[in-house]
Protein backbone atom coordinates (compact mmCIF):
# COMPACT_ATOMS: atom_id res chain seq x y z
CA UNK A 1 0.00 0.00 0.00
CA UNK A 2 0.80 3.81 -0.16
CA UNK A 3 1.22 4.11 3.55
CA UNK A 4 1.41 1.88 6.88
CA UNK A 5 -2.23 0.77 7.33
CA UNK A 6 -3.23 0.16 10.92
CA UNK A 7 -6.55 -1.93 12.53
CA UNK A 8 -8.46 -1.20 13.86
CA UNK A 9 -8.69 2.05 14.45
CA UNK A 10 -9.95 2.19 17.46
CA UNK A 11 -10.87 -0.26 19.75
CA UNK A 12 -12.51 -0.87 22.98
CA UNK A 13 -12.40 -3.90 25.40
CA UNK A 14 -12.98 -5.43 28.73
CA UNK A 15 -10.58 -5.35 31.42
CA UNK A 16 -9.05 -9.41 31.32
CA UNK A 17 -9.73 -9.77 27.74
CA UNK A 18 -7.59 -10.66 24.43
CA UNK A 19 -6.92 -7.99 21.67
CA UNK A 20 -4.92 -8.40 18.61
CA UNK A 21 -3.61 -4.94 16.25
CA UNK A 22 -2.76 -5.31 13.07
CA UNK A 23 -0.03 -3.65 10.69
CA UNK A 24 0.24 -3.82 7.27
CA UNK A 25 3.77 -1.63 6.62
CA UNK A 26 4.97 -0.24 3.10
CA UNK A 27 5.55 -2.39 0.39
CA UNK A 28 9.29 -3.09 0.52
CA UNK A 29 10.19 -1.92 3.74
CA UNK A 30 12.02 -4.72 5.42
CA UNK A 31 11.84 -3.09 9.44
CA UNK A 32 8.90 -2.58 11.19
CA UNK A 33 8.80 -1.27 14.58
CA UNK A 34 5.75 -1.26 17.33
CA UNK A 35 5.55 1.92 19.78
CA UNK A 36 3.49 2.62 22.37
CA UNK A 37 1.93 6.89 23.25
CA UNK A 38 -0.18 6.94 26.40
CA UNK A 39 -1.76 10.17 26.99
CA UNK A 40 0.69 12.93 27.78
CA UNK A 41 4.14 10.70 26.94
CA UNK A 42 6.49 10.13 23.95
CA UNK A 43 6.50 7.11 22.27
CA UNK A 44 7.77 3.95 23.41
CA UNK A 45 9.57 1.36 22.10
CA UNK A 46 7.71 -1.96 22.14
CA UNK A 47 9.72 -4.34 19.76
CA UNK A 48 11.82 -4.44 16.41
CA UNK A 49 11.02 -7.00 13.56
CA UNK A 50 14.11 -6.44 11.20
CA UNK A 51 13.67 -8.92 7.85
CA UNK A 52 14.41 -13.08 9.20
CA UNK A 53 16.52 -11.80 12.16
CA UNK A 54 14.71 -12.59 15.98
CA UNK A 55 12.65 -9.52 17.08
CA UNK A 56 14.16 -7.13 19.60
CA UNK A 57 11.28 -7.47 22.26
CA UNK A 58 12.96 -5.40 24.83
CA UNK A 59 10.77 -3.45 25.27
CA UNK A 60 7.59 -4.82 26.24
CA UNK A 61 6.21 -4.31 29.12
CA UNK A 62 5.45 -7.59 30.29
CA UNK A 63 4.49 -11.13 29.30
CA UNK A 64 0.73 -10.33 28.36
CA UNK A 65 2.24 -8.46 25.24
CA UNK A 66 3.96 -10.32 22.42
CA UNK A 67 4.13 -9.47 18.41
CA UNK A 68 4.28 -12.03 14.93
CA UNK A 69 5.23 -11.07 11.63
CA UNK A 70 4.47 -13.30 9.32
CA UNK A 71 6.16 -13.23 5.75
CA UNK A 72 8.46 -10.87 6.57
CA UNK A 73 4.67 -7.85 5.44
CA UNK A 74 1.94 -7.77 8.32
CA UNK A 75 2.69 -8.09 11.95
CA UNK A 76 0.01 -8.74 14.58
CA UNK A 77 0.53 -7.22 18.67
CA UNK A 78 -1.43 -9.27 20.70
CA UNK A 79 -2.37 -7.86 24.43
CA UNK A 80 -3.58 -10.77 26.77
CA UNK A 81 -5.59 -10.24 29.65
CA UNK A 82 -5.69 -6.70 29.16
CA UNK A 83 -5.38 -4.10 31.89
CA UNK A 84 -6.70 -0.38 32.57
CA UNK A 85 -2.73 0.46 32.09
CA UNK A 86 -3.04 -0.60 28.47
CA UNK A 87 -5.37 2.46 27.47
CA UNK A 88 -2.66 3.76 25.02
CA UNK A 89 -2.24 4.29 21.03
CA UNK A 90 -0.23 1.62 19.17
CA UNK A 91 1.89 2.80 16.60
CA UNK A 92 3.35 0.75 13.84
CA UNK A 93 6.10 2.27 11.57
CA UNK A 94 8.12 0.81 9.15
CA UNK A 95 11.80 1.62 7.27
CA UNK A 96 13.36 0.54 4.67
CA UNK A 97 17.03 -0.43 5.50
CA UNK A 98 18.44 -3.11 7.40
CA UNK A 99 19.89 -0.73 10.20
CA UNK A 100 17.90 2.09 11.63
CA UNK A 101 19.40 5.26 9.19
CA UNK A 102 16.81 6.91 10.21
CA UNK A 103 13.46 8.28 8.90
CA UNK A 104 10.28 5.70 10.17
CA UNK A 105 6.90 5.80 8.35
CA UNK A 106 4.09 5.50 10.95
CA UNK A 107 0.43 4.70 10.45
CA UNK A 108 -2.20 6.22 12.44
CA UNK A 109 -2.12 3.99 15.09
CA UNK A 110 -4.67 1.86 17.27
CA UNK A 111 -6.66 3.84 20.29
CA UNK A 112 -6.99 1.06 22.45
CA UNK A 113 -9.59 1.54 25.23
CA UNK A 114 -9.69 -0.69 28.40
CA UNK A 115 -12.71 -0.87 30.66
CA UNK B 1 19.61 4.54 30.17
CA UNK B 2 19.43 6.16 26.44
CA UNK B 3 17.16 9.18 27.40
CA UNK B 4 15.69 12.42 25.63
CA UNK B 5 14.08 15.58 27.60
CA UNK B 6 11.87 17.78 25.78
CA UNK B 7 10.91 21.68 26.42
CA UNK B 8 8.81 23.26 26.99
CA UNK B 9 6.16 20.48 27.21
CA UNK B 10 3.44 22.97 25.96
CA UNK B 11 3.60 26.18 24.52
CA UNK B 12 0.63 28.61 23.62
CA UNK B 13 1.60 31.28 20.80
CA UNK B 14 0.24 33.80 18.44
CA UNK B 15 0.43 34.35 15.16
CA UNK B 16 2.99 35.24 13.67
CA UNK B 17 5.24 34.73 17.12
CA UNK B 18 8.66 33.01 16.28
CA UNK B 19 9.34 29.65 18.93
CA UNK B 20 12.13 27.65 19.41
CA UNK B 21 11.52 24.06 21.03
CA UNK B 22 14.51 21.83 22.62
CA UNK B 23 15.72 18.66 22.39
CA UNK B 24 18.84 17.37 25.13
CA UNK B 25 19.89 14.19 25.08
CA UNK B 26 22.15 10.87 26.85
CA UNK B 27 23.06 8.02 24.65
CA UNK B 28 25.67 5.82 23.56
CA UNK B 29 26.95 5.43 20.25
CA UNK B 30 25.10 8.38 18.78
CA UNK B 31 23.87 8.07 14.97
CA UNK B 32 21.14 11.10 15.01
CA UNK B 33 18.24 13.19 15.70
CA UNK B 34 15.24 13.61 14.11
CA UNK B 35 12.41 15.66 14.07
CA UNK B 36 8.86 14.52 13.86
CA UNK B 37 5.57 16.33 14.09
CA UNK B 38 2.34 15.05 15.41
CA UNK B 39 -1.09 16.35 14.46
CA UNK B 40 -3.52 14.02 14.93
CA UNK B 41 -2.26 10.56 14.96
CA UNK B 42 0.53 9.62 12.77
CA UNK B 43 3.77 11.48 13.25
CA UNK B 44 5.66 12.84 10.03
CA UNK B 45 8.96 13.19 9.86
CA UNK B 46 10.65 17.07 9.66
CA UNK B 47 14.36 16.84 9.75
CA UNK B 48 17.80 14.04 10.55
CA UNK B 49 20.46 15.79 11.91
CA UNK B 50 23.94 13.89 12.00
CA UNK B 51 26.63 16.50 12.04
CA UNK B 52 26.84 19.45 14.81
CA UNK B 53 26.41 23.43 13.33
CA UNK B 54 24.84 22.43 9.97
CA UNK B 55 21.28 23.81 9.70
CA UNK B 56 18.51 21.99 7.77
CA UNK B 57 15.79 24.02 6.96
CA UNK B 58 12.32 23.55 5.61
CA UNK B 59 10.50 26.39 4.59
CA UNK B 60 9.83 28.41 7.73
CA UNK B 61 10.63 25.40 10.13
CA UNK B 62 14.55 24.81 10.96
CA UNK B 63 16.77 22.77 13.17
CA UNK B 64 20.26 23.00 14.43
CA UNK B 65 22.37 19.94 16.53
CA UNK B 66 25.05 20.67 18.85
CA UNK B 67 27.10 17.24 19.62
CA UNK B 68 29.07 18.72 21.87
CA UNK B 69 26.67 20.13 24.15
CA UNK B 70 24.22 16.79 23.54
CA UNK B 71 20.97 19.32 22.12
CA UNK B 72 18.79 20.08 19.26
CA UNK B 73 16.66 22.91 18.54
CA UNK B 74 13.95 23.30 16.21
CA UNK B 75 13.27 26.74 15.36
CA UNK B 76 9.89 27.61 13.63
CA UNK B 77 9.09 31.34 12.29
CA UNK B 78 6.09 33.35 11.41
CA UNK B 79 3.91 30.83 13.07
CA UNK B 80 0.44 29.44 11.77
CA UNK B 81 -2.20 27.57 13.25
CA UNK B 82 -1.36 24.83 11.15
CA UNK B 83 1.70 24.68 13.05
CA UNK B 84 -0.13 23.36 16.01
CA UNK B 85 0.98 19.86 17.00
CA UNK B 86 2.95 17.91 18.69
CA UNK B 87 6.66 18.03 17.86
CA UNK B 88 8.60 14.87 18.75
CA UNK B 89 12.07 14.83 19.19
CA UNK B 90 13.88 10.76 18.77
CA UNK B 91 17.56 10.01 18.77
CA UNK B 92 19.41 6.85 16.86
CA UNK B 93 21.47 4.92 19.11
CA UNK B 94 24.07 2.53 17.91
CA UNK B 95 22.04 -0.64 16.48
CA UNK B 96 18.58 -0.03 18.81
CA UNK B 97 15.60 1.48 17.90
CA UNK B 98 14.64 5.43 17.92
CA UNK B 99 14.35 6.82 21.76
CA UNK B 100 11.43 9.40 21.43
CA UNK B 101 11.05 12.13 23.72
CA UNK B 102 7.84 13.08 25.66
CA UNK B 103 7.25 15.84 22.78
CA UNK B 104 6.37 19.47 22.95
CA UNK B 105 2.90 20.46 22.20
CA UNK B 106 2.48 23.96 19.96
CA UNK B 107 -0.95 25.55 20.10
CA UNK B 108 -0.99 28.78 17.92
CA UNK B 109 -4.17 30.67 18.46
CA UNK B 110 -4.98 33.67 15.62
Amino acid sequence: GAGVSQSPSNKVTEKGKDVELRCDPISGHTALYWYRQSLGQGLEFLIYFQGNSAPDKSGLPSDRFSAERTGGSVSTLTIQRTQQEDSAVYLCASSLAARQSGELFFGEGSRLTVL
Amino acid sequence: EDKVVQSPLSLVVHEGDTVTLNCSYEVTNFRSLLWYKQEKKAPTFLFMLTSSGIEKKSGRLSSILDKKELFSILNITATQTGDSAIYLCAVEPGNTPLVFGKGTRLSVIA
